[in-house]
């Protein structure tokens, strides 16, 4: 079976481009998820779906963070200008149901220079 | 609010002993499910075990089990029989009642000695 599949799995890019992160949920998954991780602050949740349709964006750092759901098989999340201090590791993940296991794409690894 | 705590950041264990990653949460949902999962050095995160705060018995997924004490607010994971390819971050998280929200732990680092 397919998992959460994320791409790019690397980016590197100059302050203030835009930044595209892409997912592809489990076949199936109601429950889409965005993360960040950093050294600092940990795994954080920045928004999620349910039905393609954002629930709690309250995690979203700022206006420059957007995420979009336009199907049930595809999410982007997008960053625009981006900064330095946007290099993290950036996860999604899906679920079946609200309260079921949470399975994680292999992350993209986002570096601002 | 939801809180977690894992207050080892790491831990050492010798192959093919057991070895227990506390987590202890502090929420004031009657309902909630707790979550642990292992972020190997390659970084993807996998799930390995899941508690209902309704479940009545410890979970247990193979070698994983999960020794849930809801009285404590605790929900510590026990590895049996290391080895070499658990040397891993370990994280537990906690699932709100509303919504699928998901609050993690700061992650234990677990290194098992050969």
């Amino acid at each position: 079976d397919a998992g959460v599949i994320q791409s790019p799995r690397h980016e590197v890019t100059e302050m203030g481009q835009e930044v595209t992160l892409r997912c592809k949920p489990i076949s199936g998954h109601d429950y889409l998820f965005w993360y960040r991780q950093t050294m600092m602050r940990g795994l954080e949740l920045l928004i999620y779906f349910n039905n393609n349709v954002p629930i709690d964006d309250s995690g979203m750092p700022e206006d420059r963070f957007s995420a979009k759901m336009p199907n049930a098989s595809f999410s982007t999340l997008k960053i625009q200008p981006s900064e330095p201090r946007d290099s993290a590791v950036y996860f999604c993940a899906s679920s079946f149901r609200e309260h079921q296991p949470q399975h994680f794409g292999d992350g993209t690894r986002l570096s601002i220079l | 609010a939801q809180k977690i705590t894992q207050t080892q950041p790491g831990m050492f264990v010798q192959e093919k002993e057991a070895v227990t990653l506390d987590c202890t949460y502090d929420t004031s949902d009657q309902s909630y499910g707790l979550f642990w999962y292992k972020q190997p050095s390659s970084g993807e995160m996998i799930f390995l075990i899941y508690q209902g705060s309704y479940d009545e018995q410890n979970a247990t997924e193979g070698r994983y089990s999960l020794n849930f004490q809801k009285a404590r607010k605790s929900a510590n994971l026990v590895i049996s029989a290391s080895q070499l390819g658990d040397s891993a971050m370990y994280f537990c998280a906690i699932l709100y009642n509303q919504g699928g929200k998901l609050i993690f732990g700061q992650g234990t680092e677990l290194s098992v000695k050969p």
